[in-house]
Formats: C-alpha cells, sequence, structure tokens
C-alpha cells in the first residue's frame, strides 16, 4: 500500500533540475511532498489533492494526475540548500497517510 | 506556536525490554500519526488517531506494540517486549484535522536502539 517513488538517488549541481516520481496502486485522495535533512524531521513542502492540479513554492513545483495516482515533484534550478531526502505521502480515502521509501538528493557546488 | 513535542530524544534498552515513548501534538490538532522510520527507509504508519480514537492500526504490531491517546492530547506508545529489528526512529505527527486536507508537522523523534 505504500508508494512507490523513483529514483532512489539524484546527485545534481547547483542549478541544474530534478523531477522526482511518485505512483500508487490505489486510488488517491491527495499526495503530500515532505523533505527530510539527516538527523532532522521531515518537514512539508506541499499538498496535492486530487483534480490534477499543479502547485509551487519557489523552484519547486508538484503536479498530480489522480487518474493515473500519480505526483512528481519538480526541482528548478536547484541550490545546495535542496539537499535531503524526498518522501512523498499518499492519502486514500480512509485518510491514512503512507509514504514512499524516498528519493535521496545530493546538490553539489 | 509551539511544535510537535516528543520524549526522550533516544533509548537504549536491551531485547526484550519495555519501552515507552511519549508524544505531545499542536494545541488543538485532532489526528496524531505514530510512525516507524527504520535507517535508510520512508516512515512506515503504525497507528492514527482521530481525536481518541483509533482510525488506522493495521501496521502495528499488536503482539508488542500498543498506543493509546487519552482525552485526545496527549499519545503514549509502548513497546514490550523490543526486538532488535524495532531500533528506528518512532516519529509522532498531528494535524488539524483528518490527514487529506492539510500538512502533518513531525516532532524531532525518538531515536530506539535495541541491542
Amino acid at each position: 500500500q505504500q508508494p512507490v517513488q523513483s529514483p532512489q538517488a539524484v546527485i545534481l549541481r547547483e542549478g541544474e533540475d530534478a523531477v522526482i516520481n511518485c505512483s500508487s496502486s490505489k486510488a488517491l485522495y491527495s499526495v503530500h511532498w515532505y523533505r527530510q535533512k539527516h538527523g532532522e524531521a521531515p518537514v512539508f513542502l506541499m499538498i496535492l489533492l486530487k483534480g490534477g492540479e499543479q502547485k509551487g513554492h519557489e523552484k519547486i513545483s508538484a503536479s498530480f494526475n489522480e487518474k493515473k495516482q500519480q505526483s512528481s515533484l519538480y526541482l528548478t534550478a536547484s541550490q545546495l540548500s535542496y539537499s535531503g531526502t524526498y518522501f512523498c505521502g499518499t492519502v486514500r480515502n480512509n485518510n491514512d497517510m503512507r509514504f514512499g521509501a524516498g528519493t535521496r538528493l545530493t546538490v553539489k557546488p | 506556536e509551539a511544535g510537535v513535542a516528543q520524549s526522550p530524544r533516544y533509548k537504549i534498552i536491551e531485547k526484550r525490554q519495555s519501552v515507552a515513548f511519549w508524544c505531545n501534538p499542536i494545541s488543538g490538532h485532532a489526528t496524531l500519526y505514530w510512525y516507524q522510520q527504520i535507517l535508510g527507509q520512508g516512515p512506515k504508519l503504525l497507528i492514527q488517531f482521530q481525536n481518541n480514537g483509533v482510525v488506522d492500526d493495521s501496521q502495528l504490531p499488536k503482539d508488542r506494540f500498543s498506543a493509546e491517546r487519552l482525552k485526545g492530547v496527549d499519545s503514549t506508545l509502548k513497546i514490550q517486549p523490543a526486538k532488535l529489528e524495532d531500533s528506528a526512529v518512532y516519529l509522532c505527527a498531528s494535524s488539524s484535522i483528518r490527514g487529506a486536507h492539510t500538512e502533518a508537522f513531525f516532532g524531532q523523534g525518538t531515536r530506539l536502539t535495541v541491542v
């Protein structure tokens, strides 16, 4: 029931772009994205509700395709501070939130 | 606004011992989650409360894990007896309404080491 994330890891240079994907085998009500730095708690980035909407936060945006039960996180012109592990959390109609295994993003100077 | 408080931050116990973790969610948050995060993996939902009622505990190993949320505020998670594979960070999170519509705020977690 956990969503599947890809890729598992990404290494970028500052200024490069990245896409992280999240897919579920179950119908979804919403998708959450969080970033976790080493030794810290996950921090909320954004939430997307069903309806195919796309949201943005500075240079980080995301889309949610309800029909395909997929979401993608787009990181544009990456900065060193973007390094961390990104998790998608999927919510079905029963309102429980399950997380994927995470995508480790490393941004190098 | 105070965040989600968890204690202790670290705990080392021997296998077969018992241990308890405490969580104080953000004031007014009705939904409370307990997650287990093993090193290198994503958080795994153990139990979700809505006020003091259980919404989902399908992944809670009920033969050794128990959780309660008295009065719909603080919550405790207990493991008895602990196994080596229980070594993980236990994260508590809360949200203002049932999870789908709003962000969850996480505590700093309790790092459990079972030796």
